[in-house]
């Protein structure tokens, strides 16, 4: 069975700090992988995906993620935090085959408070 | 753009009511699904649908009903309320293909007393 962990619940950062959000995956298959972000009241959106190619992928506001096969990792990084990113992010994967139906398995997703 | 609507935004019930929670996308996804969250246990699946007229469970369907007579719409059911329904209905949608890029609504934020 697959399965996402987020190895943090909250993570508090103070604005213009690095951050990184942690994830790893367990699979039989293999997978594409996904950051979604909720903003407060809000319903999800992707942030970015990994399907194949390069292991290092670009999202929407300054976001990047690496995809580490060995590692089962898909870890979210951004270099400089504003307030404005003060949301709860989620790790999803989407197994391929396997019966998944292309049905997202996400992460109990992790709250990033960005302090002033 | 409408994407994907959800209605209502909140709402309390009753032990033993019932209720549906509405929604509609407008994309002409062919795939939609139904999640709860829950405080620190991220997202559920109640059910999905690959198409009009074809419906699954998912993970934790009980409780709940669902039909998609379109391919705009999928209602969820709730039938007899429970205090342990209280929880934050999203309702998504996905193009065919497997990229599994989701859609959102909203989110319907049901409270069971």
């Amino acid at each position: 069975a697959q399965s996402v962990t987020q190895l943090d619940s909250q993570v508090p950062v103070f604005e213009e700090a690095p951050v990184e959000l942690r994830c790893n995956y367990s699979s039989s298959v293999s997978v594409y992988l996904f950051w979604y972000v909720q903003y407060p009241n809000q319903g999800l959106q992707l942030l970015l995906k990994y399907l194949s190619g390069s292991t290092l992928v670009k999202g929407i506001n300054g976001f990047e993620a690496e995809f580490n096969k060995s590692q089962t990792s898909f870890h979210l990084r951004k270099p400089s935090v504003h307030i404005s990113d003060t949301a709860e992010y989620f790790c999803a994967v989407n197994p391929l085959g396997g019966g998944s139906q292309g049905n997202l398995i996400f992460g109990k997703g992790t709250k990033l408070s960005v302090k002033p | 753009n409408a994407g994907v609507t959800q209605t209502p935004k909140f709402r309390i019930l009753k032990i033993g009511q019932s209720m549906t929670l509405q929604c509609t996308q407008d994309m002409n996804h062919n795939y939609m699904y139904w999640y709860r969250q829950d405080p620190g246990m991220g997202l559920k699946l109640i059910y999905y649908s690959v198409g009009a007229g074809i419906t699954d469970k998912g993970e934790v369907p009980n409780g709940y009903n669902v039909s998609r007579s379109t391919t705009e719409d999928f209602p969820l059911r709730l039938e007899l309320a429970a205090p342990s329904q209280t929880s934050v209905y999203f309702c998504a949608s996905r193009m065919t293909g497997n990229t599994g890029e989701l859609f959102f609504g909203e989110g319907s934020r049901l409270t069971v007393l």
